[in-house]
Order: structure tokens, then C-alpha cells, then sequence
């Protein structure tokens, strides 16, 4: 079936400008993650979603960072008032499940590649 | 603060030779630990996963967990050239995974 789907691919924007990403999780995962990742660092976790359950906003860098998912499928990331900081590419991923027997295993999308200018 | 930590290499072996990637975590309470390969400028994928102590073998991955000393460990065996990427060891404990920032190896031709 097909994977998880991230658009746009790539976004350039100049500082100040909201971006809004987009991520379509693998059909009949309930769980959902954003992560950040700056050239030559590691994974930066910024937020998830389980099922109807609030989301763990614990990693978001600032309140200019958002997100809203859509039941248990489409994911939006908004970032507002854009900064140069934020240039990195942004990955999506999905599970089954949170924890145990496989079901936790997180499928990564391609990411969008954010540049701030 | 719950804590993954890898050596960040270069590690580099010989094609051929076996590569051997560690990982520590800070977390008793974590229940599933994973390996994940990323090439440069591409997403993470994963290689496998593993919950019990022990050894799991997948082809040329064996992942190796030793919860009593907070270890987590990947060999791959007969490390080829299209090894080289970035492997990120992942874990999850109290409902949130948490990732390793990668170890780079490099195998030589």
C-alpha cells in the first residue's frame, strides 16, 4: 500500500511568511509524528498524535509552531512569522500504535525541505 | 530528561569487516528499541526492532538488547559500500520514542 506522503517537497519562503506542510499518514495509523531535522543533526521531536487523545505538543520550539491533524488521517504543520532558524526538512511518520509487538514502528515520509530566506 | 546516546563516528570498516553500532538509554521503563538507516538526504528506514534481551538476527543485522546496562547494540556482517548512511537507534518508553542522533559509518571499498 502506499507509504506515508509529505507535500510540499520542498518550500522556499522569505522570513516572516507562514508555511503550512502537509503530511498523509498510512491508512489505519493512529499515531502521528513531526520531527525536525537540521543538515547534519539529528531527528528533533516536535509533536504527536494519537488517536482522539490531545497531543503531546512537548516539543514544539515556540508558539509560532502548530499543528492539527484531522481525525486519524490528514497532519498540518504551520509555522507562523517564519524565521531563518527554521530552515531544516521536516519529516512525518506514522505507527499503528504507540507501544509494543511491532505496531510501534514508525514509517517516515519523504519530508519537505523548508529554506527561509 | 530521558536520553539516547550514540557515538556520532565517522566509524569506518573495511567491505567485508564487521560494523558494530552502539547505543545507551537513560529510561528503565523503555520497552522497544529500533535501528533505523538513513542515506544522506533521505528519509530514516527501518532495519529492525527489538523488545527482549538478547539477540535478534535479520540476514546480515543482529541486534543485541541488554536492558539491565541500558544497551542497544547493531552488528552488521559482511558490511558492504551501500552500508555507508547514518543509523539511528530509536526508543520508545512512556509513550514517546525518542532518537539517538546517529552514528555515520563509513565502509571502505
Amino acid at each position: 500500500g502506499a507509504g506515508v506522503s509529505q507535500s510540499p517537497s520542498n518550500k522556499v519562503t522569505e522570513k516572516g511568511k507562514d508555511v503550512e506542510l502537509r503530511c498523509d499518514p498510512i491508512s489505519g495509523h493512529t499515531a502521528l509524528y513531526w520531527y525536525r531535522q537540521r543538515l547534519g543533526q539529528g531527528l528533533e521531536f516536535l509533536i504527536y498524535f494519537q488517536g482522539n487523545s490531545a497531543p503531546d505538543k512537548s516539543g514544539l520550539p515556540s508558539d509560532r509552531f502548530s499543528a492539527e491533524r484531522t481525525g486519524e488521517s490528514v497532519s498540518t504543520l504551520t509555522i507562523q512569522r517564519t524565521q531563518q532558524e527554521d530552515s531544516a526538512v521536516y519529516l512525518c511518520a506514522s505507527s499503528l500504535a504507540l507501544i509494543g509487538g511491532g505496531s510501534d514502528t514508525q514509517y517516515f515520509g519523504p519530508g519537505t525541505r523548508l529554506t527561509v530566506l | 530528561q530521558k536520553e539516547v546516546e550514540q557515538n556520532s563516528g565517522p566509524l569506518s570498516v573495511p567491505e567485508g569487516a564487521i560494523a558494530s553500532l552502539n547505543c545507551t538509554y537513560s529510561d528503565r521503563g523503555s520497552q522497544s528499541f529500533f535501528w533505523y538507516r538513513q542515506y544522506s538526504g533521505k528519509s530514516p528506514e527501518l532495519i529492525m526492532f527489538i523488545y527482549s534481551n538478547g539477540d535478534k538476527e535479520d540476514g546480515r543485522f543482529t541486534a543485541q538488547l541488554n536492558k539491565a546496562s541500558q544497551y542497544v547494540s547493531l552488528l552488521i556482517r559482511d558490511s558492504q559500500p551501500s552500508d555507508s548512511a547514518t543509523y539511528l537507534c530509536a526508543v520508545t518508553g512512556g509513550f514517546k520514542t525518542i532518537f539517538g542522533a546517529g552514528t555515520r559509518l563509513f565502509v571502505k571499498a
